[in-house]
């Protein structure tokens, strides 16, 4: 049973570049969250995506936005990358709705230089 | 959002039960307690969740106060590899708010 896939595993990238990350969710979950983690903090949630549209929005500006295809499946885009965009990025899936309990992948760690 | 506070650190010796402690005085009735850890540079890994009763699965126990203003998690084997952050979150909605959490560290 395949578990919770995001690519790239890391990334490099330069200020004011854009970024596309990518998560396949768990066989069978059709609901993806992203997350936010800083070097040595939390996770903070950035949005949440169910039957293709965004069902919940984190303190996050408009830069970072999102798409779920049909197959479930979900993109992270970040434009304008700033320094502090640096962290590793979490998808997490569930099965049967945005209130259904998460199950994370391994993440992609960003570094915006 | 319903906060939630936890030891910064905890130790445990390997082979012994590790308790972990969540108080989270300021949460509602619909609200669910989940617990997840993290290993080192890890995605977080679900552990368990409930909402009144206490719960247990094949990785640990859930023990929830009458008045729901606590939980305690606990490991009943702590093994080196139980070495991580032990996040306790209460779930307001769609969302996983994640904390500080507590360092487990176990040790032979």
């Amino acid at each position: 049973d395949a578990g919770v896939t995001q690519s790239p595993t890391h990334l490099i990238k330069t200020r004011g570049q854009q970024v596309t990350l990518r998560c396949s969710p768990k066989s069978g979950h059709d609901t993806v969250s992203w997350y936010q983690q800083a070097l040595g903090q939390g996770p903070q949630f950035i949005f949440q995506y169910y039957e293709e549209e965004e069902r919940q929005r984190g303190n996050f500006p408009d830069r970072f936005s999102g798409h779920q295809f049909p197959n479930y499946s979900s993109e992270l885009n970040v434009n304008a990358l700033l320094l502090g965009d640096s962290a590793l990025y979490l998808c997490a899936s569930s099965l049967g709705g945005p209130r259904e309990t998460q199950y994370f992948g391994p993440g992609t760690r960003l570094l915006v230089l | 959002d319903a906060k939630t506070t936890q030891p910064p650190s905890m130790d445990c010796a390997e082979g012994r039960a590790a308790n972990l402690p969540c108080n989270h005085s300021t949460i509602s009735g619909n609200e669910y307690v989940y617990w997840y850890r993290q290993i080192h540079s890890q995605g977080p890994q679900y552990i368990i969740h409930g909402l009144k009763n206490n719960e247990t699965n094949e990785m640990a126990s859930l023990i929830i106060t009458e008045d729901r203003k606590s939980s305690t998690l606990i490991l009943p084997h702590a093994t080196l590899r139980d070495t991580a952050v032990y996040y306790c979150i209460v779930r307001p909605d769609n969302k996983l708010v994640f904390g500080a959490g507590t360092i487990l560290r176990v040790k032979s």
